[in-house]
């Protein structure tokens, strides 16, 4: 089973909402990721917990706060964003976070309003 | 950096022939090639992987190429079905970068007419 979930499918926010993106995988990954996608564009990664640690942020606003609570979930808080974060975002996870295969989930298709 | 390059970005074929997308990677160190799949709507699905050590790796129709010295790597579907149609998306591993990150390409929008 190669299965990473996300919800919500879809969000719709406003500028001044707080919200949040969950993830959850049961492989016995111990990296998990976020990606940022827009349209007709390559997935740009975002931030980066092995075994439930921050281990790369890729000079994401702060705007967007990650949380590993364990290592099967993965959350996204995001507050006070900007219609410019519109976008497809995306869950992954990996065996560990130094190499190998990224499995991804379906996506939260979050629009700012 | 490394700088993964991926073409055609659009590809229309018809209902059983064979489809042919092409990256070239600069980062000769790079080792891990993995090709994705990406439905309207979805998020990518890893689809078939090569290895530095590996010249050419199939699955059934799908099938992958790597010529290291030259610095590139193919991705092959035979006897296409519309069921093909998504955007594909090359990547390149890099011990320039920390952990389990990739360089991907920007995409192949495949269109399979039946």
């Amino acid at each position: 089973d190669t299965e990473v979930t996300q919800t919500p499918k879809h969000l719709v926010m406003g500028m001044t909402n707080k919200k949040s993106l969950k993830c959850e995988q049961h492989m016995g990954h111990r990296a998990m990721y976020w990606y940022k996608q827009k349209a007709k564009k390559p997935p740009e990664l975002m931030f980066v917990y092995s075994y439930e640690k921050l281990s790369i942020n890729e000079s994401v606003p702060s705007r967007f706060s990650p949380e590993c609570p364990n290592s099967s979930l993965l959350n996204l808080h995001l507050h006070a964003l900007q219609p410019e974060d519109s976008a497809l975002y995306l869950c992954a996870s990996s065996q560990d976070g130094v190499a190998g295969e990224q499995y991804f989930g379906p996506g939260t298709r979050l629009t700012v309003t | 950096g490394e700088n993964v390059e991926q073409h055609p970005s659009t590809l229309s074929v018809q209902e059983g022939d064979s489809a042919v997308i092409k990256c070239t990677y600069s980062d000769s160190a790079s080792n891990y090639f993995p090709w994705y799949k990406q439905e309207l709507g979805k998020g990518p699905q890893l689809i078939i992987d090569i290895r530095s050590n590996v010249g050419e790796k199939k699955d059934q129709r799908i099938a992958v190429t790597l010529n290291k010295t030259a610095k590139h790597f193919s991705l092959h579907i035979t006897e296409t079905q519309p069921e093909d149609s998504a955007v594909y998306f090359c990547a390149a591993d890099s011990p320039l970068l920390t952990g389990n990150q990739f360089y991907f390409g920007t995409g192949t929008s495949l269109t399979v007419i039946p």
